[in-house]
């Protein structure tokens, strides 16, 4: 049963630099066609989509975080990449690592799966001085 | 941009049924998914494709799409159902989209 387990620093300064990632047990972070993702969570509100990675590392973002966030993909240590630059506390948040499944929609020639399963346990990163 | 709305809470007696709306734009022209998380947990897939379960989903759980409403019914509501349940979609312009939640109590 595929498995994702986020880690990284719970605290980061303001301004600087996000950085967490995702380690895939059970499964194989590459695959014939593979997409992954990340959500977030700010503490006592709602989801929002951070960007996802698929085959060949292509990667789509999220308009409002666009410019911030760099996804990427691993293969030699089957893990998975979340950087988000010039952070303030409104990033504050529990960070979701997912994969994006399910039938797929296009936009533009880019593909989004409908859905996300499954999720890992979360990490709760901290912008704070 | 594309809004999903929800009720914030929904209180559901022992038993009963609860419905869960969702509702936004022609949601009935998208398929949406729905998730479960209980306090202090990640969300869990509950529903997909508008209706469908994954495995391992009680059969309590089901799912409805028409016009600018879906719905999530709990049948049977059951304590270890309190959790927060968000709606999900995908739209051209705001791609994923999330319902803000709707916290069901069963009291």
């Amino acid at each position: 049963q595929l498995q994702l387990q986020e880690s990284g620093p719970g605290l980061v300064t303001p301004s600087e630099t996000l950085s967490l990632t995702c380690t895939v047990s059970d499964g194989s972070v590459i695959s014939s066609t593979y997409f992954w993702g990340w959500i977030r969570q700010p503490p006592g509100k709602g989801l929002q989509w951070i960007g996802n990675v698929y085959s060949g590392g292509n990667t789509y973002y999220n308009p409002s975080l666009k410019g911030r966030v760099t996804i990427s993909v691993d293969t030699s240590k089957n893990l998975i990449s979340l950087k988000l630059t010039s952070v303030t506390a409104a990033d504050t948040a529990v960070y979701f690592c997912v994969r994006p499944t399910g039938n797929t929609d296009y936009h533009d020639s880019i593909p989004y799966p409908n859905y996300f399963d499954p999720w890992g346990q979360g990490t709760l990163v901290t912008v704070s001085s | 941009s594309y809004d999903l709305t929800q009720p914030p809470s929904v209180s559901v007696s022992p038993g009963q049924t609860a419905s869960i709306p969702c509702s936004g734009y022609e949601l009935g022209h998208k398929y949406v998914s729905w998730y479960q998380q209980r306090p202090g947990q990640s969300p869990v897939l509950l529903i997909y494709q508008d209706s469908k379960r994954p495995s391992g989903i009680p059969e309590r759980f089901s799912g409805s799409n028409s016009g600018n409403t879906a719905t999530l019914t709990i049948s049977g509501a059951q304590p270890s159902d309190e959790a927060d349940y968000f709606c999900q979609a995908w739209d051209t312009d705001t791609l994923y989209v999330f319902g803000a939640g709707t916290t069901v109590s069963v009291l």
